[in-house]
């Protein structure tokens, strides 16, 4: 079946520009997990979902970034007036349940801010 | 205590070798031991995964070495291929808590 998909794959945004990052999951995986990667560098927890509701949202790094998630499916990255620090890749991951089980990961979306 | 520390930042190996990554963690509440495999311009994906209750498993060259006493765990690559260049990244997570505690990656290089 297919896996995450996410999109856009590449996003060229002005500084101060608002943009929106999409993720498909797998069908049927009730949990969905968003991270960024800055070049060359680990994965930064950002925020996870349960079905539609986001029990833990401390990984946001300020007010400028939100998410949500709908009919347990499409979630949304949000993040407002960008700023070149926001530049990363942004992925997307799904799993069938809690945290024991396998992440998918999406190819990523490479967010930069001119 | 959430952390799990991941060395060395960096690795070459020679084709044939061994590649050895080493992680560290604090939390004895970890139950779930996952290794994350990503090429360039890929998203991670899972390698192997280890829960405490062995030492060891194994799966074709790729080996996870688990020491519940010292909360350190490793990943053995046997016979290193230039293919098997990635980023790697240990993980950890627990029963209960959603979130998976990731390291900072390993980047490994197989020379010819």
């Amino acid at each position: 079946g297919a896996g995450v998909s996410q999109s856009p794959s590449n996003k060229v945004t002005e500084k101060g520009k608002d943009v929106e990052l999409r993720c498909d999951p797998i069908s049927g995986h009730t949990a969905l997990y968003w991270y960024r990667q800055s070049l060359g560098q680990g994965l930064e927890f950002l925020i996870y979902f349960q079905g539609n509701s986001a029990p833990d949202k401390s990984g946001l790094p300020s007010d400028r970034f939100s998410a949500e998630r709908t009919g347990g499916s499409v979630s949304t990255l949000t993040i407002q007036r960008t700023q070149q620090e926001d530049s990363a890749v942004y992925l997307c991951a799904s799993s069938p349940g809690l945290a024991l089980y396998e992440q998918y990961f999406g190819p990523g979306t490479r967010l930069t801010v001119t | 205590q959430q952390q799990v520390k991941q060395s060395p930042q960096s690795l070459i190996v020679q084709k044939g070798g061994i590649s050895i990554i080493n992680c560290a963690y604090e939390n004895t509440a970890f139950d779930y031991f996952p290794w994350y495999q990503q090429f360039p311009g890929k998203g991670p994906a899972l390698l192997i995964a280890i829960r405490p209750d062995v030492s060891e498993k194994k799966e074709g060259r790729f080996t996870i070495s688990f020491n519940k006493s010292a909360k350190q765990f490793s990943l053995h690559i046997m016979d290193s291929q230039p293919g098997d260049s990635a980023t790697y990244f240990c993980a950890a997570s627990m029963r209960g808590y959603q979130k998976v505690t990731f390291g900072t990656g390993t980047k490994l290089q197989v020379i010819p």
